[in-house]
């Protein structure tokens, strides 16, 4: 069974569109995360929920939203899509809020073109 | 503000050679965590190794060690004996504890191509 599963795996839309990409991890996890790769390989966090509350938000636009409607569930919205959000995607889970000897799972990643 | 840098972003070598990754990293936490992530071309992140901050001695696991040195800040990773399959995007990348929040702070990235 997949740990982090994210749908969909290629996400191909026009501008302007509005779109979802969902997560969900069977690990009991409390914190779940969103990442951002772009063209150039570039990693950064974008989201990260702790049972369901927010705790980490990275100016990212708020074009983009995320729902958590519990806590093995991240789901990010994007409103109004842009070129510039093409990227993958990575969800990921990890056991505790602060347990920072701990390593992130990560979903497969979901790669979004903007046309 | 913490810092990973990987000055690398690509490297080549033949099936069999040794090679090194660097990762030089930033950080004013006393107590800190680092990792090391594979990207293979599927693209999904495989986790390889975690270090913590208090603990310098270098790790070993079969082919793959990292060298961990405070005093230069970096942690780099060393492939004895290369093969095609280790052929991936490789990140370092940094939590600090004192952020509360686990908030992986990765690098650029080092994309290691191993040829036949």
């Amino acid at each position: 069974d997949t740990a982090v599963s994210q749908t969909p795996k290629y996400l191909v839309t026009q501008m302007g569109n509005d779109k979802s990409i969902k997560c969900e991890q069977n690990l009991g996890h409390d914190t779940m995360y969103w990442y951002k790769q772009d063209s150039k390989k570039f990693l950064k966090i974008m989201f990260s929920y702790n049972n369901k509350e927010l705790i980490i938000n990275e100016t990212v636009p708020n074009r983009f939203s995320p729902k958590s409607p519990d806590k093995a569930h991240l789901n990010l919205h994007i409103n109004s899509l842009e070129l510039g959000d093409s990227a993958v995607y990575f969800c990921a889970s990890s056991p505790l809020r602060q347990a920072t000897n701990e390593k992130l799972f990560f979903g497969s990643g979901t790669q979004l073109s903007v046309l | 503000a913490q810092k990973v840098t990987q000055a690398q972003t690509e490297i080549s070598v033949v099936e069999k050679e040794d090679v090194t990754l660097d990762c030089v990293y930033e950080t004013r936490d006393t107590t800190y965590y680092l990792f090391w992530y594979k990207q293979p071309p599927s693209g999904e992140l495989v986790f390889l190794i975690r270090r913590n901050s208090f603990d310098e001695q270098n790790e070993i696991s079969g082919r793959y060690s990292w060298n961990f040195q405070k005093s230069t800040s970096s942690f780099n990773f060393t492939i004895t004996a290369s093969q095609v399959v280790d052929s991936a995007v490789y990140f370092c990348a940094l939590i600090e504890v004192n952020t509360g929040f686990q908030k992986l702070v990765f690098g650029t990235g080092t994309r290691l191509l191993v040829s036949p």
